[in-house]
């Protein structure tokens, strides 16, 4: 079965600090994977993706997110947290039924 | 550029009472639309979704349908809402093409 996970239910970060935020996947075949943000009682914002290439994807906000083929992991990092950047993130598998199959969400917190 | 409404942004409903949230795509044809549901704040549940008029594919037995009378609009209804329909409702579209979703901005509805 297709599926991804996210072993944390919240992260806490202090502001300057590295960020991350983990995210796990099963797939047979290639993955094609996503990270969103959403804010309080907002849609989910578009972050980065994963299709093929460059193991190591660039994103919006300064985030970028490694992908690791052995490990069968998605990582969302950032060098340096922001109190604004505090917030849910879902990690996001496309499972080829053209439709995601979404993680159950890390709570971001950074601390200032 | 495209855009994606989805309203009303709150409702509260009685149980027993029906429901019909709304959600329209411009500036682009033929989307993929989805309904998906998050509760508590946290992992989002599929519910529908639709590669174009009149096809809508269901991916959990409920008490809501899902239509799309139009290439751009998605309806997601209900004839009698129960307690446990209660939740966030977001709307979103991709290309046909699939890939990365862009989100409405979600209903949050509560079932009193």
């Amino acid at each position: 079965a297709q599926s991804v996970a996210q072993p944390e239910d919240q992260v806490n970060v202090a502001e300057g600090n590295p960020l991350t935020v983990k995210c796990t996947y099963s797939v047979s075949g290639n993955p094609y994977l996503f990270w969103y943000v959403q804010y309080p009682n907002r849609g989910l914002q578009f972050l980065l993706k994963y299709i093929t290439g460059d193991n190591l994807v660039k994103g919006s906000y300064g985030f970028e997110a490694e992908f690791n083929k052995s490990q069968t992991s998605f990582h969302l990092k950032k060098p340096s947290a922001l109190v604004s950047d505090s917030a849910l993130y879902f990690c996001a598998l496309y499972t080829g039924r053209r439709a995601l199959t979404f993680g159950s969400g890390t709570r971001l917190q950074v601390q200032p | 550029s495209q855009t994606i409404h989805q309203w009303p942004a709150t409702l509260v409903q009685p149980v027993g009472s029906p429901l019909s949230l709304e959600c329209t795509v411009e500036g682009t044809s033929n989307p993929n639309l989805y309904w998906y549901r998050q509760a508590a704040g946290r992992g989002l549940q599929l519910l529908f979704y639709s590669v174009g008029i009149g096809q809508i594919s269901s991916e959990v037995p409920q008490n809501l349908s899902a239509s799309r009378p139009q290439d751009r609009q998605f309806i997601l209804s209900s004839k009698k809402l129960l307690l446990s329909d209660s939740g966030f409702y977001l709307c979103a579209w991709t290309r046909p093409s699939g890939g990365g979703y862009t989100f409405g901005s979600g209903t949050r509805l509560t079932v009193v």
